[in-house]
């Protein structure tokens, strides 16, 4: 079956550090990867996505590239603010051709705490 | 634009007992999907409905059901509450022509 994995929690980091959060997935065939945020208390915010091989997904200073040969999705920001102390969840789901192709499977979630 | 809302925010029921959650899409997605978000077990697919049928459906026991009316909006049901269906239901919608989910904030169902 599909499936997500990404680095354990929580990851703690300066503000202004560089921030990699690592993302690999196992799946049958060709599928859209996500990235989603949470924020306490709340629901999911789609953050960025790929659709395909080297595609780079990117918003709010946040990247992630889809790697075939490394069935990876790796998130990067260059420079972390505080307010982006979240859990990240990586997600992969494959397009339906009926449209809408809602089938998210998620990775366990990675929390970011940010410090000044 | 309004986002996808979900009714109620909060709620507490003990064992045994039912609950229906509320979902309203984005105006114009046709498509709504489920998830139950835990500690334990992290974010798991419920089911999908697309036009009122039911696309697709996650490893979860027939206590759980769902449904959708013609404008979109959508109930989730849970029969003969276990302690262990205390969680974070999330519910999602998505258009036709983009294939992202848009979550709204979730019910916290509390099972006592």
């Amino acid at each position: 079956g599909n499936s997500v994995t990404q680095m354990e929690g929580p990851v703690t980091l300066s503000e202004e550090a560089f921030l990699t959060i690592n993302c690999t997935y196992t799946a049958t065939g060709y599928p859209s990867l996500f990235w989603y945020v949470q924020y306490p208390g709340e629901g999911l915010q789609l953050l960025l996505k790929a659709t395909k091989a080297d595609d780079k997904g990117s918003n709010k200073g946040f990247e992630a590239t889809y790697r075939k040969e490394t069935t990876s999705f790796h998130l990067e920001k260059g420079s972390v603010q505080v307010s982006d102390s979240a859990v990240y969840f990586c997600a992969l789901s494959f397009l339906s051709s009926s449209g809408g192709g809602n089938k998210l499977t998620f990775g366990t979630g990675t929390q970011l705490k940010v410090e000044l | 634009k309004a986002g996808v809302t979900q009714t109620p925010r909060y709620l507490i029921k003990t064992r045994g007992q039912q609950v229906t959650l509320s979902c309203s899409p984005i105006s114009g997605h046709r498509s709504v999907s489920w998830y139950q978000q835990t500690p334990g077990q992290g974010l798991q697919f419920l089911f999908e409905y697309f036009s009122e049928t039911q696309r697709n459906k996650g490893n979860f026991p027939g206590r759980f059901s769902g449904r959708q009316f013609s404008n979109s909006r959508s109930e989730m049901n849970v029969s003969t509450l276990e302690l262990g269906d205390s969680a974070l239901y999330l519910c999602a919608s998505a258009g036709e022509v983009n294939t992202e989910a848009f979550f709204g904030q979730g019910t916290r169902l509390t099972v006592v």
